[in-house]
């Protein structure tokens, strides 16, 4: 498995720009999940989905934040409009969690997002 | 979730055994302790985790005391790739991880 994709890897974009950043989880699982990361607050959740459904958004920041998952196989992250403070590393995990067993989190290698 | 108390950062030769501590105090019976870690600039890595019983893997093994308030990431034979952030999260098995500041290891040659 490739694991959890995200991109791009990069992103560089002016204030007041709308920015989408994309994931495709690991095939089969089930638990899809974005988080933030900056120097200041650290990583942060952000929102979570179990079957394509958000479960719980309130780390989502502002409304101009949105995120959807439109199939297993793939969620955005959108910022309409973009502003400095948004710049920060976005990650996407997903896990399949089972009565089993537990492999955790496998998160893909992040979104660098600078708003100028 | 209950809160975990880890240093800050902690130094370790390599070769050696590495011994993180978290203190978790307020645990509650049907909570996990997982570690994670994060390498500079890539996304956090699963290590291991466990309810009360103390566990192993290929990547490290995790004690915890009696009481369960406080456990302890065993790196048998640290490396300088083990260099990274690791973090101690306790949560109820299946909800989101929140993920705190961790601890700084430093691997010396």
């Amino acid at each position: 498995d490739a694991g959890v994709i995200q991109s791009p890897r990069h992103e560089v974009t002016e204030m007041g720009q709308e920015v989408t950043l994309r994931c495709k989880p690991i095939s089969g699982h089930d638990y899809l999940f974005w988080y933030r990361q900056t120097m200041m607050r650290g990583l942060e959740l952000l929102i979570y989905f179990n079957n394509n459904v958000p479960i719980d958004d309130s780390g989502m920041p502002e409304d101009r934040f949105s995120a959807k998952m439109p199939n297993a196989s793939f969620s955005t992250l959108k910022i309409q409009p973009s502003e400095p403070r948004d710049s920060a590393v976005y990650f996407c995990a997903s896990s399949l969690p089972s009565v089993s067993g537990d492999y955790g989190y496998t998160f893909g290698s992040g979104t660098r997002l600078t708003v100028v | 979730d209950a809160k975990t108390t880890q240093p800050t950062s902690m130094d370790c030769a390599e070769g050696r055994a590495a011994n993180l501590p978290c203190n978790h105090s307020t645990i509650s019976g049907n909570e996990y302790v997982y570690w994670y870690r994060q390498i500079h600039s890539q996304g956090p890595q699963y290590i291991i985790h466990g309810l009360k019983n103390n566990e192993t893997n290929e990547m490290a093994s995790l004690i915890i005391t009696e009481d369960r308030k406080s456990s302890t990431l065993i790196l048998p034979h640290a490396t300088l790739r083990d260099t990274a952030v690791y973090y101690c999260i306790v949560r109820v098995w299946f909800y989101a991880l929140n993920f705190g500041k961790g601890t700084s290891l430093l691997v010396t040659p």
